[in-house]
């Protein structure tokens, strides 16, 4: 059954704590996402990797690190730089886009990231 | 910086009622465009995958369309359900790697 796994569902991180966040997939896509979702908002970018071992910093990538050391997994890291980081994070994969335009993008179930 | 945006923020339909939701990209140097659908608390479902030399798309109830032109997307529900419930949210892809979204439209049909 191909999908994209995030784990925690919820989580919970105190003051001046790293906690980093998991994003499976067995789909053998090529490109994977984090993105960063508030209340009322659009998700926006903040890591994407086109290839392992290479990532390139999205539009909110302050406070946040990642690693693509396997094709199938992409881990998110919010470190304490990141002053409000309570929200909803949600992790996509697709085909690596430059290979050409049918490229659709599939998402996890989130997490829910809360700041204690 | 591509923006995308979808108005209204909110909707609420009878049940029976066909209607359109909008999604409007101010690049029109788009590759395609893709329809979500987001329940409470969930990740995102892919309703509708537009490629930038298509017009239309159908599934079922949904149809969408694009206009790259005039830097537009609709996605139309047929004969509205209370589980179509939900926000709905567009996406476009740009420069082969990134996919921009709008805020969403969080619709509401009644029984």
């Amino acid at each position: 059954d191909g999908g994209i796994t995030q784990s925690p569902k919820y989580l919970f991180r105190k003051e001046g704590q790293n906690v980093t966040l998991s994003c499976e997939q067995n789909l053998n896509h090529d490109a994977m996402y984090w993105y960063r979702q508030d209340p009322g908002q659009g998700l926006r970018l903040i890591y994407y990797s086109q290839i392992v071992n290479d990532f390139q910093k999205g539009d909110i990538a302050e406070g946040y690190s990642v690693s693509r050391e396997k094709k199938e997994s992409f881990p998110l890291t919010v470190t304490s730089a990141q002053k409000n980081p309570t929200a909803f994070y949600l992790c996509a994969s697709s085909i690596d886009p430059s290979t050409g335009m049918n490229t659709e993008a599939f998402f996890g179930q989130g997490t829910r990231l809360t700041v204690v | 910086k591509q923006e995308v945006t979808q108005i209204p923020a909110a909707l609420s339909v009878p049940e029976g009622e066909n209607l359109v939701l909008n999604c409007s990209f101010t690049d029109s140097a788009i590759y395609n465009l893709q329809w979500f659908r987001q329940d409470p608390g969930k990740g995102l479902t892919s309703l509708l995958l537009i490629q930038s030399s298509q017009r239309e798309q159908t599934s079922g109830r949904l149809n969408a369309s694009l206009d790259k032109s005039s830097g537009r997307s609709t996605l139309y529900i047929a004969a509205s359900q209370p589980g179509d419930s939900a926000t709905y949210l567009c996406a476009g892809l740009y420069n082969f790697n990134k996919f921009y979204f709008g805020s969403g439209t969080k619709l509401n049909v009644k029984p």
